[in-house]
């Protein structure tokens, strides 16, 4: 059974620091998904990761996946309050057919 | 950009009623899955359909059903509802691309069982 575990599950930083949030998943897979979710809001997507060693930037947020470790990794750079939300990285459970497994969520807020 | 419409945002219903949640999607896709939230738990699968009468149960299927009678519509339903059903329900749809798109979400509903 597919098993995807996030850390840290909640993180206060400081605006202008940098930090890095893992999601670390039980079995192969080569798809990754990022999600971000505001208070009272939906699932908004952020990153699709395709393949080993994919990187993919958009603003301050960059997000990296390692197959071989079952790992991705969620890099801000500089926070900024506007980034303060739940983040979610989710894996593609069986036979790459777009059921995804989630994991408990990163809650990060960014005090100025 | 895709819309994928849940028909309440906010229900309360008192146990063992009969819970109808509906979502409709207006991209064509595929694909349709119903997820709960619960905190700490992040979004647990409950049900999805890759096709119209199709279904597949997901990690968490007890207690509901789905019906999916029309491609752009995924209903859940709570046949009896109990306390323990109380969270938010997350709609989802996808294009069927071997799983390299992105699941797209509605709004959810926060489903109380009183």
């Amino acid at each position: 059974e597919l098993k995807v575990e996030q850390n840290p599950l909640f993180l206060s930083m400081q605006e202008g620091k940098n930090y890095t949030i893992y999601c670390n998943y039980s079995t192969t897979s080569d798809r990754l998904y990022w999600y971000r979710q505001d208070p009272g809001k939906s699932l908004e997507s952020l990153f699709v990761l395709l393949s080993n060693g994919a990187v993919k930037q958009e603003g301050r947020l960059m997000a990296s996946l390692d197959t071989k470790a079952r790992l991705s990794t969620l890099h801000i750079t500089a926070a900024v309050h506007d980034l303060s939300a739940t983040y979610f990285c989710a894996v593609d459970g069986s036979s790459n057919t777009g059921k995804l497994i989630f994991g408990q969520g990163t809650t990060l807020q960014v005090k100025p | 950009d895709v819309k994928v419409t849940q028909s309440s945002r906010y229900l309360v219903k008192r146990t063992g009623e009969k819970v109808f949640l509906e979502c409709v999607q207006d991209m064509d896709h595929e694909n349709m899955f119903w997820y709960r939230q619960d905190p700490g738990l992040g979004l647990r699968l409950i049900y999805f359909s890759y096709d119209v009468k199709m279904k597949e149960k997901g990690d968490i299927p007890e207690g509901y059903s789905v019906s999916r009678e029309k491609k752009e519509r995924f209903s859940l339903i709570l046949e009896s509802a109990s306390t323990n059903q109380t969270s938010m329900y997350l709609c989802a749809s996808s294009l069927f691309h071997r799983g390299q798109s992105p699941l797209h979400f509605g709004n959810g509903t926060r489903l109380t069982v009183t």
